[in-house]
C-alpha cells in the first residue's frame, strides 16, 4: 500500500497570503496519478486537481497543483475566504489511498 | 451534470450487514466506475472499492472478504453491503464517480452526500 504523509497538519495564515501544502508517497505514484480535495465541515470533498497538475472543472486558477515520483504539492497562490478549509492528496496509481489531511485556518 | 444521492441505514449493531444504496441522475453512468469511499475520524478517508455498469468491481483488499457491491443499469443505482460490522466501520460513507471515462485509475469528481452509519451494541 502506498502511504501518503500530508504536511504540515494544519497552516494558519491570513487572506490574500500564499499557500503551499505538501504530499509525500511511500513510493512512487505512477503515472504522477495523484490528486487533490478540498473538504469543508459536513460536506463531501470536492476535487481541485487530478493527474498531479490538472485542474478540475469549474476550480480557480489560484489552485495550482505540481509534483511527480513520491513528492507533490498543492498551492494556492492567494487565500481567499473560501479556502480556508482541509486538504486531502489521493493517489490511484496503486489501489488508492489518502493523505491524511492540511487543515487550512485562518490566523 | 451528474448528481449522486444515497440512502441506507444509519444505526446498525455489531454483527449486522452494511445496506446503502446510491443513486446516479444524468446520462454518464455507464461511461465510469463508481466507487465507495468511507471517513472516519480514526482512520481518515479510505476507498472501499469500485464498480462498473457491467458489475465488474475492485475493491480495497483490506475489505474484499466482507465487500459486495453491485449494480441496477435499469435505475442506474449502484449498492453496498458490508457484512460482519464492528465499531471499526462506523464512519461517514459516500459513493463518488470516477473523473475520467471506462478506465479504472481514477480520482472521482462527484460525490453523494453521504450517509453516516453507526454502529454500536
Amino acid at each position: 500500500e502506498i502511504v501518503l504523509t500530508q504536511s504540515p497538519g494544519t497552516l494558519s495564515l491570513s487572506p490574500g497570503e500564499r499557500a503551499t501544502l505538501s504530499c509525500r508517497a511511500s513510493q512512487t505514484v505512477s503515472s504522477n496519478f495523484l490528486a487533490w480535495y478540498q473538504q469543508k465541515p459536513g460536506q463531501a470533498p470536492r476535487l481541485l486537481i487530478y493527474d498531479a497538475s490538472n485542474r478540475a472543472t469549474g476550480i480557480p486558477d489560484r489552485f495550482t497543483g505540481s509534483g511527480s515520483g513520491t513528492d507533490f504539492t498543492l498551492t494556492i497562490s492567494r487565500l481567499e475566504p473560501e479556502d480556508f478549509a482541509v486538504y486531502y492528496c489521493q493517489q490511484y496509481g496503486l489501489s488508492r489511498t489518502f493523505g491524511q489531511g492540511t487543515r487550512v485556518d485562518i490566523k | 451534470q451528474v448528481q449522486l444521492q444515497q440512502w441506507g441505514a444509519g444505526l446498525l449493531k455489531p454483527s449486522e450487514t452494511l445496506s446503502l444504496t446510491c443513486a446516479v441522475y444524468g446520462d454518464s453512468f455507464s461511461h465510469y466506475f463508481w466507487s465507495w469511499i468511507r471517513q472516519s475520524p480514526g482512520k481518515g478517508l479510505e476507498w472501499i472499492g469500485e464498480i462498473n455498469h457491467g458489475g465488474s468491481t475492485n475493491y480495497n483488499p483490506s475489505l474484499k472478504s466482507r465487500v459486495t457491491m453491485s449494480v441496477d443499469t435499469s435505475k442506474h443505482q449502484l449498492s453496498l453491503r458490508l457484512n460482519s460490522v464492528t465499531a471499526a466501520d462506523t464512519a461517514v460513507y459516500y459513493c463518488a464517480k470516477a473523473t475520467k471515462k471506462w478506465i479504472l485509475r481514477n480520482s472521482y469528481d462527484y460525490w453523494g452526500q453521504g450517509t453516516l452509519v453507526t454502529v454500536s451494541s
